[in-house]
């Protein structure tokens, strides 16, 4: 069975820093997308990045990246210089191989502090 | 990235009536959407695939006759709440499938209350 986890409920970061959100996933399949996205209070679901399984680099958009290291089978998000309008829930995603299904982790709440 | 609408973004109902709720792909076709329900400080949790021209497969758990779908064009596809009671409040959200690609655009979410 695919499964994603996120263990970190919820971290703060100080305005301007780095910060690392862990997932990590279990599937038995050789083919899989791994996606995160971003949900602020208002509730919409903004997709930020995306990690192909057969991906040799790491995604990287503007000032997120994925840090991708499959022995493992961890997906990391890490934002870079943080902003306060980054504090919002974050989701680690997997795409199952059937019709498209993403597999959602339980979030991880962000605050990002002044 | 593509943008999906979803209306309408927040609607109260009395209990034992139907609501529903309009999922737009706006700038590319879907041929796949699908639903889901989150509660508070919860994750997403997946009740439909609607894909278009054909009937929907429901989630183990979902009453298909509760939450009846409709995807009758590729552009859009509804999500009818019937006989809601009290215990349907959630917020609903869809998310449209690009068509030869992996990622999922959602929509902004539905909040639906049930008095």
């Amino acid at each position: 069975a695919q499964k994603i986890t996120q263990t970190q409920p919820g971290m703060f970061v100080q305005e301007k820093e780095a910060v690392t959100l862990d997932c990590t996933y279990d599937t038995s399949d050789p083919s899989y997308g791994l996606f995160w996205y971003k949900q602020p209070s208002s509730g919409e679901m903004i997709f930020l990045i995306y990690q192909g399984s057969y991906d040799q680099q790491n995604a990287t958009e503007g000032r997120y990246s994925l840090n991708f290291q499959k022995a493992r089978k961890s997906a990391n998000l890490v934002i870079s210089a943080s902003q306060l309008g980054d504090s919002a829930m974050y989701f680690c995603a997997m795409i199952r191989n059937q019709g498209g299904k993403l597999i959602f982790g339980q979030g991880t709440e962000l605050s990002v502090k002044p | 990235g593509a943008v999906v609408s979803q209306h309408p973004s927040r609607v109260i109902c009395k209990s034992g009536t139907s609501v529903k709720i309009e999922c737009r792909s706006l700038d590319f076709q879907a041929t796949t959407m699908f639903w889901y329900r989150q509660f508070p400080k919860k994750s997403l949790m997946l009740m439909a695939t609607s894909n278009e021209g054909s009937k929907a497969t429901y989630e183990q758990g979902v009453e298909k006759d509760k939450f009846l779908i409709n995807h009758a064009s590729l552009t859009l596809s509804t999500l009818t709440v019937t006989s809601a009671h009290p215990e349907d409040s959630s917020f609903y959200i869809c998310s449209a499938l690009w068509t030869g690609g992996e990622t999922q655009y959602f929509g902004p979410g539905t909040r639906l209350l049930v008095l």
